[in-house]
């Protein structure tokens, strides 16, 4: 996970509320994204960025907000609106190789999150 | 939706036994990562292969590529009970998509028993 930091490890929160999960990395790397998983599921694309002040939605969105004021930290807002938040939240990021050319991504050991 | 499918969804053997996994894609691809997540831990990635290689190695991981037949297999030799773990592929856009946007299948179980 190193270099890659997600918290907190559980969080719980009653329906209706927002929640805010955080990422942080220190690996100086451009590009991160927030992925959502489901039990038995693959990953799912929530939003991505590769610069600073810049993001686009990946393939579920909806309920979702982020952030990306600093390069090393990506915030994920899960919105009242977000029908079913309980999930398995990851955040990755992923260094530019050149000419905006990114492979691997890194992540972060994850938030669960368990909205009642 | 998905852009890879692992096959099987899950696999069991025994320790030093070799574990073979396959993933299938639909559109083209510039390259196809393979990666593991413990349970309840992030993903780490494991070996990235090209469009235009067809075989590559790391350690005990052996992977091929076939865009023919627009697949890949992941091999682990002489098992142990810490591969234990899921196995993902996971696929960029190809020539006109996104090279930094990944797509990731559901992902193969993996149980090696000591």
């Amino acid at each position: 996970d190193g270099g890659i930091t997600q918290s907190p490890k559980y969080l719980f929160r009653k329906e209706g509320q927002n929640v805010t999960l955080s990422c942080e990395q220190n690996l100086n790397h451009d590009a991160m994204y927030w992925y959502r998983q489901d039990p038995g599921q693959g990953l799912r694309l929530i939003y991505y960025s590769q610069i600073v002040n810049d993001f686009q939605k990946g393939d579920i969105a909806e309920g979702y907000s982020v952030s990306r004021e600093k390069k090393e930290s990506f915030p994920l807002t899960v919105t009242s609106a977000q029908k079913n938040p309980t999930a398995f939240y990851l955040c990755a990021s992923s260094p530019d190789r050149g000419y905006g050319v990114f492979y691997e991504q890194y992540f972060g050991p994850g938030t669960r999150l368990t909205v009642t | 939706s998905q852009q890879g499918e692992e096959d099987p969804q899950a696999l069991s053997i025994q320790e030093g036994e070799n574990a073979t996994m396959n993933c299938s894609y639909k559109t083209s691809i510039n390259n196809l990562q393979w990666y593991r997540q413990n349970s309840g831990r992030g993903l780490v990635h494991l070996i990235l292969i090209r469009s235009n290689e067809r075989e590559k190695h790391s350690g005990r991981l052996r992977v091929t590529l076939d865009t023919s037949k627009k697949s890949s297999s992941l091999l682990i030799t002489a098992s142990r009970a810490a591969d234990t773990a899921s196995y993902f592929c996971a696929t960029d856009g190809g020539s006109g998509g996104s090279n930094y946007k990944l797509t990731f299948g559901k992902g193969t179980l993996l149980t090696v028993n000591p």
